[in-house]
């Protein structure tokens, strides 16, 4: 089945600690991007990446960081720098300078011990 | 700066009840508009896509509609149904194509049976 998967489910990160979430696609889609969700909000935008090896940073950035070594593949970091990433964290890929569809996993949800 | 206000945050109905979803944009230059529907803790699924040149959009009981001149969009869900009930979000993508999307905070429906 074609798609997207992002693991884990639900993480849990310790004060200080960096950890990475997991997306992966295989729609063969040159795009990819990283949102998150607070409750009650719209999704912003952290990261995108039109093309391997390369990716521009989004509206909340600050404390985040990617890499795109694969076309199927687009890890999210938070580092112990973003002071606030409880949220809910969501991959989307689409067809890259297309009109068509933007394609959501399931997400990941981020909780602070 | 682009901005995607839906209007209202909430709404419950009946069963039953044909019903309207509204969507406002502040900048009209923009490449495409879509809707997505959000299950609690779920992803995103798109439910319509509206180009720039296009007015509307028909899947099932769900109309979508576009006015770019006057930045509006409304999301028409005839005869209502509980399966209904979910989160709906608004999102535009700016003229370049291959961008992120913008997304309004969403409304958050209820059908009751």
């Amino acid at each position: 089945d074609g798609g997207i998967t992002q693991s884990p489910k639900y993480l849990f990160r310790k004060e200080g600690q960096n950890v990475t979430l997991s997306c992966e696609q295989n729609l063969n889609h040159d795009a990819m991007y990283w949102y998150r969700q607070d409750p009650g909000q719209g999704l912003r935008l952290i990261y995108y990446s039109q093309i391997v090896n390369d990716f521009q940073k989004g509206d909340i950035a600050e404390g985040y960081s990617v890499s795109r070594e694969k076309k199927e593949s687009f890890p999210l970091t938070v580092t112990s720098a973003q002071k606030n990433p409880t949220a809910f964290y969501l991959c989307a890929s689409s067809i890259f300078n297309s009109a068509e569809t933007q394609y959501f996993g399931p997400g990941t949800r981020l909780l602070v011990l | 700066k682009q901005e995607v206000t839906q209007i209202p945050a909430a709404l419950s109905v009946p069963e039953g009840e044909n019903l309207v979803l509204n969507c406002s944009f502040t900048d009209s230059a923009i490449y495409n508009l879509q809707w997505f529907r959000q299950d609690p803790g779920k992803g995103l699924t798109s439910l319509l896509l509206i180009q720039s040149s296009q007015r509307e959009q028909t899947s099932g009981r769900l109309n979508a509609s576009l006015d770019k001149s006057s930045g509006r969009s409304t999301l028409y869900i005839a005869a209502s149904q509980p399966g209904d009930s979910a989160t709906y979000l608004c999102a535009v993508r700016r003229y370049q194509a291959g961008t992120a999307l913008i997304f309004g905070k969403g409304t958050t429906l209820s059908v009751s049976s």
